[in-house]
Order: structure tokens, then C-alpha cells, then sequence
């Protein structure tokens, strides 16, 4: 049972430059999320999927689109990338009266 | 408003002694709180999940709630430097799917052997 996966692992982008974050749960979980780990900031949500076929914006979408294309797969893409959108991103996702399951994280440089 | 605090640490304590962890929160529409555990360069793992004020307890981790005084707790019995990692509390409205999870920073603790 992989849980959620992401890919991929490393990213260094230049700026302007655009890519794609993919996710993948295989737990059967309605919701998926995503979010972004910056020093002393903490875990910050991105845009969060409800269900399939619905999207919604978190604390800081701004520079962010998503995509979520079945009940396994939310992706998120950046457009074009800033140095401010260098970070660490977690994908997870969460059943009905239970904790989130996180992925293992995509270390994003933007140079 | 969603801010949820938690002190940053590090904490530093000899092995086998009693860790206690807090965060404090604002909102009192929160319901359902988290501890997750990190490791470095991983992503977070769930450790506790409880629902609106009470103990819960899972071998040497319990977890309290005490929603009156929008505060709860993490106490790990007889620590071990396998337990040093960051420890985040986290937080949301509803039980799973609606508004995702308000995080504190995290704590930094560390077990010294």
C-alpha cells in the first residue's frame, strides 16, 4: 500500500519556466490537498479538493493552478515559476473522521 | 481567523523523561485536532486524531483537548531518541474533506541519549 505518492522528488526550475506536480493516493480518500512548507511559515494550503470534480482555493493559491483529473489524482501546476515559489510542496489526502495522509514532498529551487 | 501557535523550540530533553507539547488556538469553530510527527527531509506523519475536548491515548503518546481553553497537549512517556523530530499540532472545522488543516510551526525536540 504506497499511500499517497508524489513526483517529483527534486525540481530546479528557472524563473518563468513552468511545471507540472503530480499526486497519486491509492486509499480511495474523496479528498486531496495541497500544501507548501516554508521556514517559520509552517505548512500553508495551496487549494484543497472536496471530491472529485471540485476544486477550491486555501491560505495562498496565488501563482498556482490545480487539476484534479480522477478520484486518485490532484496535480498542481505552476505557470511560471518565481523565486518566491521556491519551497517544499506535500500533496495529502483524508477520509471522513480521520487524519491527513502526506506524501513525501517535491523540493522545488526556482533560480 | 486560523492561527494556531506553538513554540518553536528547540525543546531538549535526556532520554526516558516526559514530553509535553502545546499549542494554543484562537478559533473556537475548530473541532477535530492533530499532532503529526517530521522527520527531516519527510513529510509529516499522523501520531494522534482526536475530536472536540478529551484524552486520547496510543501506547507512549496521549493527547488532551481542552476546548474551553482553546489549548491541547501532546505527552510522549518515556521518550526516545528515536522521537526527535519536529512535532506539529494541527487543526479543522470538520472532519475531513471541507477546509483542510490549520498547522502550527512545529516544535523541535530533541532526545539526548
Amino acid at each position: 500500500n504506497a499511500g499517497v505518492t508524489q513526483t517529483p522528488k527534486f525540481q530546479v526550475l528557472k524563473t518563468g519556466q513552468s511545471m507540472t506536480l503530480q499526486c497519486a493516493q491509492d486509499m480511495n480518500h474523496n479528498s486531496m490537498y495541497w500544501y507548501r512548507q516554508d521556514p517559520g511559515m509552517g505548512l500553508r494550503l495551496i487549494y484543497y479538493s472536496a471530491s472529485e470534480g471540485t476544486t477550491d482555493k486555501g491560505e495562498v493559491p496565488n501563482g498556482y493552478n490545480v487539476s484534479r483529473l480522477n478520484k486518485r489524482e490532484f496535480s498542481l501546476r505552476l505557470e511560471s515559476a518565481a523565486p518566491s515559489q521556491t519551497s517544499v510542496y506535500f500533496c495529502a489526502s483524508s477520509r471522513v473522521d480521520y487524519g491527513y495522509t502526506f506524501g513525501s514532498g517535491t523540493r522545488l529551487t526556482v533560480v | 481567523q486560523k492561527e494556531v501557535e506553538q513554540d518553536p523550540g528547540p525543546l531538549s530533553v535526556p532520554e526516558g523523561a516526559i514530553v509535553s507539547l502545546n499549542c494554543t488556538y484562537s478559533n473556537s469553530a475548530f473541532q477535530y485536532f492533530m499532532w503529526y510527527r517530521q522527520y527531516s527531509r519527510k513529510g509529516p506523519e499522523l501520531l494522534m486524531y482526536t475530536y472536540s475536548s478529551g484524552n486520547k491515548e496510543d501506547g507512549r503518546f496521549t493527547a488532551q483537548v481542552d476546548k474551553s481553553s482553546k489549548y491541547i497537549s501532546l505527552f510522549i512517556r518515556d521518550s526516545q531518541p528515536s522521537d526527535s523530530a519536529t512535532y506539529l499540532c494541527a487543526m479543522s472545522f470538520s472532519g475531513g474533506g471541507a477546509d483542510g488543516l490549520t498547522f502550527g510551526k512545529g516544535t523541535h525536540l530533541i532526545i539526548q541519549p
